[in-house]
C-alpha cells in the first residue's frame, strides 16, 4: 500500500462545482503539501502545512482552500472549479525532525487528475 | 523567487550517457534535489546535493556548484526504463527550511 494516498485518482467535473481532493499518509510526517502540475510549467506549490494548526499559502493559492484535519490528513478544495484548474494534483509529505534522509525530501502521492469542463 | 532553468527535452540511445543541467538563482540556497518522474506517476527521489561536488549513486550521479548556481544529473548506461522526466528542485531557506521550488523538468527519451 502507498504511504501517501490520494483520492480520487481521476475526476471529471463541470465549471462551478465544488471539488475536494483528499490526502492521507501513514509515514508519520508532520509536513504536508499540495502541488499542481501542468505540462510545460512543472510542479507549483498551492498550500502547505507544517502541523495541524499551521496552514500556509504557496505560489498559486487563489481559487483553492485546504484543511488539515489531522496529522495524517490534508485535503484540498476547489470551491467553484474552473477549466484552468484542470491539472494533475500531487499531495506530498516531508519529515520535520528525526529523519535520516536529506532534509526536506518530499514523498509524493500517486496524483489526482482533475478535468474541469 | 527562484529562477530554476532546465532544458525541456533530449533523446539518447540505450547504453549511452546523458547529462541534464539545472541552473538556479536564489540568495537562500539550502540544498538541491533531483527527482525522476515517469509519465502520469509520482516523482521519486534520486539524489541530493548541498555541498559542492559530485554525489554518485549507482548509474546516477549529481554534481553541484553553489558559486555558479549550477547542478547536473548524469545518467550512465542508459536503459529504456530511464525514459522519464527529471526534475530539479531547490530548497530555499527564505521560505521555511523545507520548501522546495521545482524546475519545469527535462524529458529524456531513450531509444534502442
Amino acid at each position: 500500500d502507498a504511504d501517501v494516498t490520494q483520492t480520487p485518482r481521476n475526476r471529471i467535473t463541470k465549471t462551478g462545482k465544488r471539488i475536494m481532493l483528499e490526502c492521507s499518509q501513514t509515514k508519520g510526517h508532520d509536513r504536508m503539501y499540495w502541488y499542481r502540475q501542468d505540462p510545460g510549467l512543472g510542479l507549483r506549490l498551492i498550500y502547505y502545512s507544517f502541523d495541524v494548526k499551521d496552514i500556509n499559502k504557496g505560489e498559486i493559492s487563489d481559487g483553492y482552500s485546504v484543511s488539515r484535519q489531522a496529522q495524517a490528513k490534508f485535503s484540498l478544495s476547489l470551491e467553484s472549479a474552473i477549466p484552468n484548474q484542470t491539472a494533475l494534483y500531487f499531495c506530498a509529505t516531508s519529515a520535520g525532525r528525526n529523519f535520516t534522509g536529506p532534509p526536506g525530501e518530499l514523498f509524493f502521492g500517486e496524483g489526482s487528475r482533475l478535468t474541469v469542463l | 523567487g527562484q529562477n530554476i532553468d532546465q532544458p525541456t527535452e533530449m533523446t539518447a540511445t540505450e547504453g549511452a550517457i546523458v547529462q541534464i543541467n539545472c541552473t538556479y538563482q536564489t540568495s537562500g540556497f539550502n540544498g538541491l534535489f533531483w527527482y525522476q518522474q515517469h509519465a502520469g506517476e509520482a516523482p521519486t527521489f534520486l539524489s541530493y546535493n548541498v555541498l559542492d561536488g559530485l554525489e554518485e549513486k549507482g548509474r546516477f550521479s549529481s554534481f553541484l556548484s553553489r558559486s555558479k548556481g549550477y547542478s547536473y544529473l548524469l545518467l550512465k548506461e542508459l536503459q529504456m526504463k530511464d525514459s522519464a522526466s527529471y526534475l530539479c528542485a531547490v530548497r530555499d531557506r527564505r521560505y521555511g527550511n523545507n520548501r522546495l521550488a521545482f524546475g519545469k523538468g527535462n524529458q529524456v527519451v531513450v531509444i534502442p
